[in-house]
């Protein structure tokens, strides 16, 4: 089974600042990897879609690049409203979450 | 507009059954594969099972596999759990997830809590 791992598990990081969290999986997912953000006491939201297609909506500060097993989300000013918990998602075969990376304010 | 509402959760003793519900409206229900995902109480998100658009189809995370069945009634736009021989480590906000391709959950519900515990 593939499995996703995620580093940092948690950050701090202040307003404005460059984030990023990566998610490698343990076999060749090719692109199909998904980033999901959950604010607390949220369902999740779906940021970004086969590795680096920003969902409608969903600000350009992020982004998504990567392919293969090493992928990485970058939010290159972040915004209060980021906080929380960032998922990425493999669908390579049946769905299959990383562990989470919580970004909260320095 | 487009929502998921989940419902039917509540306390359960181990190994009961529950059966949640989940009610889609605002879009084309029957052409969308569904999904439940689920959260354990301060823990990451885990996949739980698929149903096809048609209903032809369902594949489920080994540790629900043979106690949990999916299914969809497309009449009714409604999505549901069938949890039979319920554990405490089911005990979860169950979700359920729009799959708009390639198991892209682009619409979530609210979720519904299950705890069980005697």
């Amino acid at each position: 089974d593939i499995q996703l791992t995620q580093s940092p598990s948690s950050l701090s990081a202040a307003v404005g600042d460059r984030v990023t969290i990566t998610c490698q999986a343990t076999e060749d997912i090719n692109k199909y990897l998904n980033w999901y953000h959950q604010e607390p006491g949220k369902a999740p939201r779906l940021l970004i879609y086969d590795a680096f297609n920003l969902e409608p909506g969903v600000p350009s500060r992020f982004h998504g690049s990567g392919s293969g097993t090493d992928f990485t989300l970058t939010i290159s000013s972040l915004q209060p409203e980021d906080l929380g918990t960032y998922f990425c998602q493999q669908y390579d075969d049946l769905p299959v979450f990383g562990p989470g990376t919580k970004v909260d304010l320095k | 507009q487009v929502q998921l509402v989940e419902s039917g959760g509540g306390v359960v003793q181990p190994g009961k059954s529950v059966r949640l519900s989940c009610e889609a409206s605002g879009f084309r229900f029957s052409s969308y594969a569904m999904h439940w995902v689920r959260q354990a109480p301060g823990k990451g998100l885990e996949w739980v099972a698929v149903i096809l658009y048609d209903g032809s189809k369902q594949y489920y995370t080994d540790s629900v596999k043979g106690r949990f069945t999916i299914s969809r009634d497309n009449d009714k736009n409604t999505l549901f759990l069938q949890m039979n021989g319920l554990r405490p480590d089911d005990t979860a906000l169950y979700y359920c997830a729009r799959d708009r391709g390639a198991d892209a959950f682009d619409v979530w519900g609210r979720g519904t809590v299950v705890i069980v515990s005697s």
